[in-house]
């Protein structure tokens, strides 16, 4: 098993150009996250989700959309990128049991200039 | 959301204990959570301890819990180069976890 990836590892964007980030589980959890981790500010939930075609706002939602169209896949988009967002961004998966024993991906370290 | 508090950076020699604090808010939580972050690597969960348990052993690991002051400790015995990382006390608040700023654990040799 492949557990928690994502795609891309790094970016550098310019000032108001658009990406999205793909994470992917193949452990068939129920739960999404997705997370960016800034210095001395630990981790800040952006979007999650609870289930497939369903989508929710965490603590910093503003200046992304999620989707999750299949079960084992968690998109988070940038719209229009600004120098706020550079930051690493993590996304995680839990099943609906557990949901706070969570797996992480590797990260995505985004730079936007 | 709940206000999960750590100090942020711990020095300490190989092969002494490190002790990491953490203070929570939220006094219903059932279970507490110690999440591990390996240089350029994702978290990953390192051990958790339920409410009603003062304390809880797992090798080198030692968590203890004080309820009445909403404190949770982490203590690595015998502390290797290995566990050179940041350490993330996290809090469960709803669908979601809590997570404090991490506390940066460098082992000297």
């Amino acid at each position: 098993n492949a557990g928690v990836t994502q795609t891309p590892k790094f970016r550098v964007l310019k000032t108001g150009q658009s990406m999205t980030l793909l994470c992917a589980q193949d452990m068939n959890h129920e739960y999404m996250y997705w997370y960016r981790q800034d210095p001395g500010m630990g981790l800040r939930l952006i979007h999650y989700s609870v289930g497939e075609g369903t989508t929710a706002k965490g603590e910093v939602p503003d200046g992304y959309n999620v989707s999750r169209l299949k079960k084992q896949n968690f998109l988070l988009g940038l719209e229009s990128a600004a120098p706020s967002q550079t930051s690493v961004y993590f996304c995680a998966s839990s099943y609906a049991g557990r949901l706070y024993e969570q797996y992480f991906g590797p990260g995505t370290r985004l730079t936007v200039t | 959301g709940e206000d999960v508090e750590q100090s942020l950076f711990l020095s300490v020699r190989e092969g002494d204990s490190s002790v990491i604090n953490c203070t929570y808010t939220d006094s219903s939580s059932t279970y507490l959570y110690w999440y591990k972050q390996e240089p350029g690597a994702g978290l990953q969960l390192l051990t958790y301890i339920f409410s009603n348990m003062d304390m809880k052993q797992d090798q080198r690991l030692t968590v203890l819990l004080n309820k009445k002051d909403k404190h949770l400790s982490l203590r690595i015995a015998d502390t290797q180069t290995g566990d050179s990382a940041i350490y993330f006390c996290a809090e469960p608040s709803d669908y979601k976890l809590s997570f404090g700023a991490g506390t940066t654990v460098t082992v000297r040799a």
